[in-house]
């Protein structure tokens, strides 16, 4: 168990531009999820998917949020046109089969995003 | 909807003394609840689950929480605070129909010795 995978550690930007992050989960899991935690507050839920299919988004994700999970492995999390709002911890966890009421989440260390 | 509301937003207890970091739910339903723990550039992790069986809940490195509806409360305790224990703790409550979880404002607790 190499446990949950979050690169890059940290992540500076000025407002406007994407960015990317990525996330590799634990190998036999097959529910990964993202949050994001500002500080004081926290994480809170965004999207999650069940092997390579999303099946939740959060209100908070906006258009200019989009992530993907292609081959149900690892997943991507996009920012297009960053804003100063969107600094804050981005949290990846995975899970197995039976979810996270039932699954305990294995969260990765994070990607902190400050936003210039 | 459900919500959870973490009480203190700092505690500060002595090394060998009893832990208390409180919260309280609001559910509509039968809730799951859950605290995780968060140590300095760590990631979460679960420290126990309380999902409608035994009321009074075990979980890892001493702690344990005791759900009591007619409180709406899941506070979360430890017998002697050891200062491996010092890191932010999160009370949360799983969503109905949907695998979202739904995350407290955290307490940090602080551990002297």
């Amino acid at each position: 168990d190499t446990g949950v995978s979050q690169n890059p550690r940290h992540k500076i930007t000025k407002r406007g531009q994407n960015v990317t992050f990525r996330c590799d989960p634990i190998s036999e899991h097959n529910r990964l999820y993202w949050y994001r935690q500002t500080l004081g507050q926290g994480p809170e839920f965004l999207t999650y998917f069940q092997n390579e299919a999303q099946l939740e988004k959060s209100r908070l994700l906006s258009d200019r949020f989009s992530a993907e999970r292609p081959k149900g492995s690892f997943s991507t999390l996009e920012i297009q046109r960053t804003e100063q709002g969107d600094s804050a911890m981005y949290l990846c966890a995975s899970s197995s089969g039976q979810g996270a009421r039932n699954s305990p989440l294995h969260f990765g260390n994070g990607t902190r995003l400050t936003v210039t | 909807a459900q919500s959870v509301t973490q009480l203190d937003s700092h505690v500060s207890v002595s090394e060998g003394t009893p832990v208390l970091l409180r919260c309280n739910y609001s559910s509509s339903y039968s809730p799951s609840l859950f605290w995780y723990v968060q140590h300095p550039n760590k990631g979460l992790q679960l420290l126990l689950k309380y999902t409608s069986a035994a009321t009074l809940v075990k979980g890892i490195n001493g702690f344990e929480a005791e759900f009591k509806k007619s409180e709406t409360s899941f506070h979360l305790t430890k017998p002697s605070a050891h200062m491996s224990d010092a890191a932010e703790y999160f009370c949360v409550v799983s969503a109905l129909n949907t695998d979202k979880l739904i995350f407290g404002t955290g307490t940090r607790l602080q551990v002297f010795p």
